[in-house]
This record gives C-alpha cells, sequence and structure tokens, in this order.
C-alpha cells in the first residue's frame, strides 16, 4: 500500500530556510495532487498548498511569497521549501494526497504521520 | 475564509456509548463539500468520511455523517476502543481549504 514520510531537519534558525522531503513508498509520485498541511502547537490545521507538475501549484495566499513545492520524480519525493521562518512557523508538517476522484474533491486520502520542525535560535 | 468550529473540545465516552460530534462553518459549505478525518496519537490521519456523508474505503459503518449548509455531524454509533482520537473537519467548497480545530473523543 502506498505510504508517505516526511523527513527534514527538526530545528531551524529564525529567518532562515525550511526544506521538508515527503518520500512515497508503494505508489507513483505522478499524475497526483500534493500538498502539505501543518499543525502549529496547540491550534488546528492548516493548508499550504499543492503541487501537480511544474505551472501547476497554488499555495495560501498567507505564505505564498515565502512557499516553494516541487517533485522529483526519478526519487518519488516532493518537497516543501519555507523562507525566511519564524517562530509562527513550528508546527507539524503533513504531507498528503489529494483524493483521485475528480477535481472537485479537494480532501486528503492519505497523510503522512507529520514532522515537527522548530523555528528557534 | 470559511471558519469551521468544532464542538465540543472533548468528548468523555465510554466503549459501547455514542458518540456525536459537531463541525459548524462560518459560511454555507458549498455542495457539502465537508470531510472527517480520525487522528491518533503517532500515526498519520485517517479519511473517514467526504461529501459530508459518504464513507471513505474500509471505514466501519458505525461511523455516520450528516448535516448541510453551516452544520455537520459526525456520529460514532457504539465506540469501539480504538475510536478514541481527535477527529477533525475540513472544508473543500471554498478556498482555502480550511480545518477545525478538533474533538478529542476520550475514555
Amino acid at each position: 500500500q502506498v505510504q508517505l514520510q516526511e523527513s527534514g531537519p527538526g530545528l531551524v534558525k529564525p529567518s532562515e530556510t525550511l526544506s521538508l522531503t515527503c518520500t512515497v513508498s508503494g505508489g507513483s509520485i505522478s499524475n497526483n495532487y500534493w500538498s502539505w498541511i501543518r499543525q502549529p502547537p496547540g491550534k488546528g490545521l492548516e493548508y499550504i498548498g499543492y503541487f501537480y507538475d511544474i505551472g501547476n501549484t497554488n499555495y495560501i495566499p498567507s505564505l505564498k511569497s515565502r512557499v516553494t513545492m516541487s517533485v522529483d520524480t526519478s526519487k518519488n519525493q516532493f518537497s516543501l521549501t519555507l523562507t525566511s521562518v519564524t517562530a509562527a512557523d513550528t508546527a507539524v508538517y503533513h504531507c498528503a494526497r489529494k483524493a483521485s476522484s475528480g477535481w472537485s474533491s479537494w480532501y486528503f486520502d492519505l497523510w503522512g504521520r507529520g514532522t515537527l520542525v522548530t523555528v528557534s535560535s | 475564509e470559511n471558519v469551521l468550529t468544532q464542538s465540543p473540545g472533548t468528548l468523555s465516552l465510554s466503549p459501547g456509548e455514542r458518540a456525536t460530534l459537531s463541525c459548524r462553518a462560518s459560511q454555507s459549505v458549498n455542495s457539502n463539500y465537508l470531510a472527517w478525518y480520525q487522528r491518533k496519537p503517532g500515526q498519520a490521519p485517517r479519511l473517514l468520511m467526504f461529501g459530508a456523508s459518504s464513507r471513505a474505503t474500509g471505514i466501519p459503518d458505525r461511523f455516520s455523517g450528516s448535516g448541510s449548509g453551516t452544520d455537520f455531524t459526525l456520529t460514532i454509533s457504539r465506540l469501539e476502543p480504538e475510536d478514541f482520537a481527535v477527529y477533525y473537519c475540513q472544508q473543500y467548497g471554498s478556498s482555502p481549504l480550511t480545518f477545525g480545530g478538533g474533538t478529542k473523543v476520550e475514555i
């Protein structure tokens, strides 16, 4: 069965760049919409955006200037880069796959367990 | 954005009891595009319901979803020990996608 596993540094300094990778095992990364969703400590889940292929991405307005998502099909991985981080970016970051049943089906049928990223000096 | 408010924050019940979880939206959810997820410590969130009332693959029929417009409910008819977890709703009827704050179902 398809599984997702997030990886990356658990600690990032303020003003630096957060980089996370999600490895897809048991299935192909192609022809799917991949998203990142985060949860700050004590708060709810926040959708960050999606990547489908080059030129087909979408990020929430509040993070758009700092976020980049990409896919490496040769490694079956997709990634998140978030620049100029602050303490407000401290969160558990999940990768997730959009359900495949049509464009309007913007819910997530597969998630990773998540990885905690702390922004602190 | 469409803000989702879940209640109660915590639900204390026993195995065999019925659980009723509420998700209220600040605006009507287009086409009842509402999903529910279950999250257990150390595990990936699991899709339970979509379209407000459709069960995802492999979800037992003790889970049911209902509602429309701004008020939605997830019902667990008879709690099993493995159902004690945190539950989140998510709307996908409008951009940006938003999630509720979660309801913890505890023993």
